[in-house]
């Protein structure tokens, strides 16, 4: 069964560095996002892109952050400088028709990012 | 605004016991999508359910079962005879004609032989 998949499973970085978390999509999904979970908290909602561009983001997703879709089948999440209360998992997630019976997300297994 | 309320912090059961998970929701968009996703220690999250708000059927699958009450804006769900495996987080989520799906702050359940 096609699943969404995210690397590296973990990354540890400096705090003020750059980060990049990849993901790939399952293949003929239309929309993709990007969730966060604090450890021990909800996972959060940072930001949805479709058609090639930002189609809806939260207050968290500030000019911090940015996504691409630099080919057709990678998903990004760069974090420009990262502080140390960007230390959750993040998840990566797509979804494909809009309505139907398989309208909802599949998550990858998440990334860890931890903060020094 | 939307809002999803799970009440229940944490949950602790012996195996073989029922388990009803709350799960409330608030919205002001008359089409939306609910779902109960499964997070285990390894921690990815597992979805185990969509339900529109056109379809109040409850649904049965194996041990799970899931009551949806538009009337009470609740969308909770049953395991019928836990399991030590089903020890996990879940997690309700709304999503309404937005993009975006908000989760609720989630049910830790502990099952113990």
């Amino acid at each position: 069964e096609p699943e969404v998949t995210q690397t590296p499973s973990h990354q540890v970085t400096q705090m003020g560095q750059e980060v990049i978390l990849r993901c790939v999509p399952i293949s003929n999904h239309l929309y993709f996002y990007w969730y966060r979970q604090i450890l021990g908290q909800k996972v959060e909602f940072l930001v949805s892109f479709y058609n090639n561009e930002i189609s809806e983001k939260s207050e968290i997703f500030d000019d911090q952050f940015s996504v691409e879709r630099p080919d057709g089948s990678n998903f990004t999440l760069k974090i420009r400088s990262t502080k140390l209360e960007d230390s959750a998992m993040y998840f990566c997630a797509s979804r494909g028709e809009t309505s139907g019976p398989r309208n909802e997300q599949f998550f990858g297994p998440g990334t860890r990012l931890t903060v020094l | 605004a939307q809002k999803v309320t799970q009440a229940q912090t944490e949950i602790s059961v012996v195996e073989k016991e029922d388990v009803t998970l709350d799960c409330v929701y608030e919205t002001r968009d008359t089409t939306y999508y609910l779902f109960w996703y499964k997070q285990p220690p390894s921690g990815e999250l597992v979805f185990l359910i969509r339900r529109n708000s056109f379809d109040e059927q409850n649904e049965i699958s194996g041990r799970y079962s899931w009551n949806f009450q538009k009337s009470t804006s609740s969308f909770n769900f049953t395991i019928t005879a836990s399991q030590v495996v089903d020890s996990a987080v879940y997690f309700c989520a709304l999503r309404g004609g937005g993009f975006k799906t908000i989760f609720g702050a989630g049910t830790r359940l502990f099952v113990k032989a």
